[in-house]
């Protein structure tokens, strides 16, 4: 079956430093969503990457979907203390209403 | 408040017990989903429903039984659990038909089984 493997699991960082996380897919997906999910939250919808190479920005948050569309990565600079959660990728392939999550990268950020 | 409702926040059964989570979505979406969230595993689909059938059962044990009577609603019947049930159950919902969607979450059920 479909898997979507993301690392690393755990992150600590001090406030200003920079956070990558990375998922990896088994198969070539459809697209691919970030979520977060704040400590005692839901997870909460980020971005949809769609196309081969897709690179998208939203303030210091940077989203990219791989040439194969088999991975992707989130890129935070400058971490905040507000930056704090899990970040979750979930992907999907060509059957539409089944979106297969990875892991999480749970993000901690000392002020 | 995203436009998902989940009732109850939080639920401690016995594994004799029998208990219904409910949500309900706001949203005039007509996809909606029930996930499993354990500590240190990913958030596993268990059910999918769209425009009120079920389109996914992924492997899920039989003392889950979902139910959708419309487009708005959808229930997770539970029944003789056992421990390593224990999770947060997330009803999600998403707009249905296209594929390109993005999933609601509801604030979840916090499930603890004795």
């Amino acid at each position: 079956g479909q898997q979507v493997m993301q690392i690393p699991q755990y992150q600590h960082v001090q406030e200003g430093e920079d956070f990558t996380t990375y998922c990896n897919s088994s198969t070539t997906l459809s697209n691919i969503q970030w979520y977060k999910q704040r400590p005692g939250g839901h997870p909460v919808f980020l971005i949809q990457l769609v196309k081969s190479g897709e690179v998208k920005k939203q303030k210091r948050l940077t989203f990219q979907f791989g040439e194969a569309k088999k991975n992707s990565s989130l890129h935070i600079t400058a971490t905040q203390t507000t930056d704090v959660g899990t970040y979750f990728c979930a992907g999907s392939g060509y059957n539409f209403n089944k979106f297969y999550f990875g892991s999480g990268t749970k993000l901690n950020v000392k002020p | 408040e995203t436009g998902v409702t989940q009732t109850p926040r939080h639920l401690v059964m016995g594994m004799t017990n029998k208990k219904s989570l409910k949500c309900e979505q706001h949203l005039g979406h007509n996809a909606m989903y029930w996930y499993k969230q354990s500590a240190k595993k990913p958030l596993e689909l268990m059910f999918v429903y769209s425009l009120e059938e079920r389109v996914e059962n992924n492997s899920v044990p039989s003392r889950f039984s979902p139910e959708c009577p419309n487009s708005s609603h959808l229930f997770l019947h539970l029944h003789t659990l056992q421990p390593e049930d224990s999770a947060l159950y997330l009803c999600a919902s998403s707009q249905g038909g296209t594929t390109n969607e993005k999933l609601f979450f509801g604030s979840g059920t916090q499930l603890s089984v004795l």
